[in-house]
């Protein structure tokens, strides 16, 4: 069965730090780009950040950028976002997806259940 | 940035037809994605590259993309439809590149 499933959430005081991670099965990890998206509580989907298969590559939306690092181990077929200098608006579901692209673009089409991140004092 | 915009509602009566809008700047010459979550899930493809249907989405959900505007069309609504609807698109000007729409609630009436 194609899974992921994500870890690593909880919360944190503003300024902290959080490393999720998420694990694959069920497909060859190495073959995928893969994604965090993130929900704040009665929002909508924002997407955070994409890792092309071999990590060459490395976008991220510019609320997070010089924050948080997306990074990936084909080897442990897992993807993790370290998340440093928390605010707020950090608050939401993270989901780990995953990507299929072609030259016209990238649709997520596994995702999993999320891990929550709360970022309060 | 590109700007993707989805009407916040859509209200319909079971066994009609639901169609959901999502408008950009010449997104017809994009490809477009279509996600369905219902409260307390995850996201689930329903559409991707316009019109493709992944395994296991029934054929009552169909897109079509052409101009400034994306459709999403649920034939035959079942009360199982009721759900938030978000559109995505890549954006590959762009060096933040994945954009969604603020999504649709879709109410079966």
């Amino acid at each position: 069965e194609v899974q992921l499933v994500e870890s690593g959430g909880g919360l944190v005081q503003p300024g902290g730090s959080l490393r999720l991670s998420c694990a694959a099965s069920g497909f060859t990890f190495s073959s995928y780009w893969m994604s965090w998206v993130r929900q704040a509580p009665g929002k909508g989907l924002e997407w955070v950040a994409n890792i092309k298969q071999d990590g060459s590559e490395k976008y991220y939306v510019d609320s997070v950028k010089g924050r948080f690092t997306i990074s990936r181990d084909n080897a442990k077929n897992s993807l993790y976002l370290q998340m440093n200098s928390l605010r707020a608006e950090d608050t939401a579901v993270y989901y780990c997806a995953r990507g299929i692209y072609d030259p016209t673009g990238l649709a997520f089409d596994i995702w999993g259940q999320g891990t929550m991140v709360t970022v309060s004092s | 940035s590109y700007v993707l915009t989805q009407p916040p509602s859509v209200s319909v009566a079971p066994g009609k037809t639901a169609r959901i809008t999502c408008g950009g700047n010449n997104i017809g010459s994009k490809s477009v994605h279509w996600y369905q979550q219902k409260p307390g899930q995850a996201p689930v493809l329903v559409i991707y590259y316009d019109s493709d249907r992944p395994s296991g989405i029934p054929e009552r959900f169909s897109g079509s993309n052409s101009g400034n505007t994306a459709t999403l069309t649920i034939s035959r609504v079942e009360a199982g439809d009721e759900a938030d609807y978000y559109c995505q698109v890549w954006d590959s000007s762009s060096d933040h590149p994945v954009v969604f729409g603020g999504g649709t609630k879709l109410t079966v009436l």
